[in-house]
Order: structure tokens, then sequence, then C-alpha cells
């Protein structure tokens, strides 16, 4: 119940194509959805982050939308950008506990 | 700003040495920080969750005799490896929570250390 699932394991898209990345959960409990970007052999980076109480946050080009009912969230990545080649992680938790994150995309945006 | 820093940044050790790796948040405070491991192309595994002046709770199947934690400033936290094997190479991933601020959710994460033992 833990568990946070996420496809693709892998995603290639061209530069300026959108980019879509889904993620599952289970743990009703869960109140905190953030996404973070991470390079290789660099920490992961948090991108954008949002509540249940919303269905859609968007920060720039990138936007999370969130089902309740269905327990899915997702990312979207406008006009990515190979420079935004990289590994992508959704979570999850709720107050006071530990972050439960997805298995990661790997994310290539060809030139 | 919310920056978390590790050192080092890499190290390679030999067999049965420990070796000490620091995570310092740079710029906030931090009651609880946390310990990660983290294998090539996998996600990330929480080993352990550090709170300043207390002990470490230790996730299920990490040995707390051989990774240990040490939380004793709001600002740092070490893990140090010891009698360090091959199988302990990883890359491993510290982060903090704020003590105080609009989010108590949000984890910022240092740059990571890998560590090689040969």
């Amino acid at each position: 119940q833990q568990q946070v699932k996420q496809s693709p394991q892998s995603l290639i898209v061209q530069k300026g194509g959108i980019s879509i990345i889904n993620c599952a959960y289970e743990n009703t409990a869960f109140d905190y959805f953030p996404w973070y970007q991470q390079f290789p052999g660099k920490g992961p980076a948090l991108l954008i982050a949002i509540r249940p109480d919303v269905s859609e946050k968007k920060e720039g080009r990138f936007t999370i939308s969130f089902n309740k009912s269905a327990k899915q969230f997702s990312l979207h990545i406008m006009d990515s950008q190979p420079g935004e080649s990289a590994t992508y992680f959704c979570a999850a938790n709720n107050y006071g506990q530990n972050f439960v994150f997805g298995p990661g995309t790997r994310l290539s945006v060809l030139p | 700003g919310a920056v978390v820093s590790q050192h080092p940044s890499w190290v390679i050790c030999k067999s049965g040495t420990s070796v000490k790796i620091e995570c310092r948040s740079l710029d906030f405070q931090a009651t609880t920080m946390f310990w990660y491991r983290q294998f090539p192309k996998q996600s990330l595994m929480l080993m352990a969750t550090s709170n300043e002046g207390s002990k470490a709770t230790y996730e299920q199947g990490v040995e707390k005799d051989k990774f240990l934690i040490n939380h004793a400033s709001l600002t740092l936290s070490t893990l140090t490896v010891t009698s360090a094997h091959p199988e302990d190479s990883s890359f491993y991933i510290c982060s903090a929570r704020k003590t105080k601020g609009t989010s108590h959710y949000e984890q910022y994460f240092g740059p990571g250390t890998r560590l090689t033992v040969t």
C-alpha cells in the first residue's frame, strides 16, 4: 500500500514536444505529491509539487495533473528541451511520514 | 534558499575501512535529515531518518551497526559506513526537512556522495 507506481520506465521525445509521466498510488493518506528531477551523479531537485485539494498546478512549462478519485497524478513538460534529459521521480507522503518514491522515468529529449 | 551540501562528493576506500559522509543544511535548520542509498538506474531507497539530538530510525533491513548516523546539530548529520565492503559501493544521498517554514513536507536533497569500496 506504500508503493508508488510510475510509467513509462523510459521516454524519448523530440525537442519542443510534450513529455508526460504518470504515477499511481494506493495509500489514500498521502497528501503531498512532489516531482523530482535528477541528473546523473547529482542529487534529486524538487521540480513541482501538489496537494490533493487541487486538480492541477502549473509552474512555467511544468504541470502536475492530479486525479484524487483515480489516485493518479502526472507530470507534463511542455516544449521539452534537450537539457531536461534526466531521470524524473514522483513521490508521495503524508504529514510527518517519509517519502515514498516511484521507480523513476528516464527522459531523453532529442535535439 | 534551501541548500544542502555533502562532503565528500566522492570517496574511494579499501575494504574493511570506515568512511564518514557529512550532510549539512547551509541556510536553514533541519530537525530531521534522511539518508538514502541509490544504485545505478534505480530509485532512492531510504536507509534511515535522523532527528537532531536523538537516535536515528533505521528502515527494515538496514544494519544500524554498519551505518552509523549522528545528528548532533540542526545543520549537520553524518553517516559512517563501518568496515566497508565492495557491496557497500553506492551513491549515498542525504536530504533535510526544514524545522520552520511554510511547509513541513518539503525535503531538500544534497548532491550525493559516490562511495567506491575496493
